[in-house]
């Protein structure tokens, strides 16, 4: 079955504490991206992936980083978590990266940050 | 860069009545535009997309209309259902920078009361 995926699906920690959260895709899909699902604020991209290696920030990278050493993986690091990125996180992928492909979203991940 | 506004974030209707959404976007250069559904607890799924090149564009009760001139695009929701309450969010994307950025309006609720 063709998904993308993301573990843990919740998480609560504490400030400071580093941690990952993974996204997996089987598809093949060339473009990844982060989005962080906040009240009120919709949709807002943190980091993208155009292809291996290929990684740029979007709109609010502030405290994320992200890899992308494999095409189907692509890891979104908090180094050193604080409350306000407590927050609803959607991992999502497309074919290629123009021509209006639709983006397929992950399950998404509920972090809270203490 | 891109700016999309969405109203209105909320939108009570009967079952049966017509439903519609609304989104403006700031960037001309803009020229695919979404629509994706949220249901509570899911994932964002799309259910219709427009390219710039075409005004109108239907699939089975849901429409969504383009107006480049004034920067505007439109949900159309005709007939609606109880399973049609969720979270609608528009987005926009310039699809001339050789990269998928999407970015998304605020989101509106909308709830179909039977």
């Amino acid at each position: 079955e063709a998904q993308v995926t993301q573990n843990p699906r919740y998480l609560i920690t504490v400030t400071g504490k580093k941690l990952t959260v993974t996204c997996s895709q089987n598809m093949n899909h060339e473009y990844m991206s982060w989005y962080r699902q906040d009240p009120g604020l919709g949709l807002r991209q943190i980091y993208y992936s155009m292809n291996v290696e290929v990684t740029d920030k979007g709109d609010v990278p502030e405290g994320y980083k992200v890899s992308r050493k494999e095409k189907r993986n692509f890891p979104l690091i908090l180094e050193s978590p604080s409350p306000n990125q407590t927050s609803l996180y959607f991992c999502a992928s497309s074919l290629s990266t123009g021509g209006g492909d639709t983006q397929y979203f992950g399950p998404g991940t509920r972090l809270t940050v203490l | 860069g891109e700016n999309v506004e969405q109203h209105p974030s909320t939108l009570s209707v009967q079952e049966g009545d017509s439903a519609v959404i609304k989104c403006t976007y700031s960037d001309s250069a803009s020229n695919y535009f979404p629509w994706y559904k949220q249901e509570l607890g899911k994932r964002p799924q799309l259910i219709i997309d427009i390219r710039s090149n075409v005004g109108e564009k239907k699939d089975q009760r849901i429409a969504v209309t383009l107006n480049k001139t004034a920067k505007h695009f439109s949900l159309h929701i005709t007939e609606t259902q109880p399973e049609d309450s969720a979270v609608y969010f528009c987005a926009a994307r310039d699809l001339n920078t050789g990269f998928q950025k999407l970015v998304f309006g605020t989101g509106t609720r909308l709830l179909v009361s039977p």
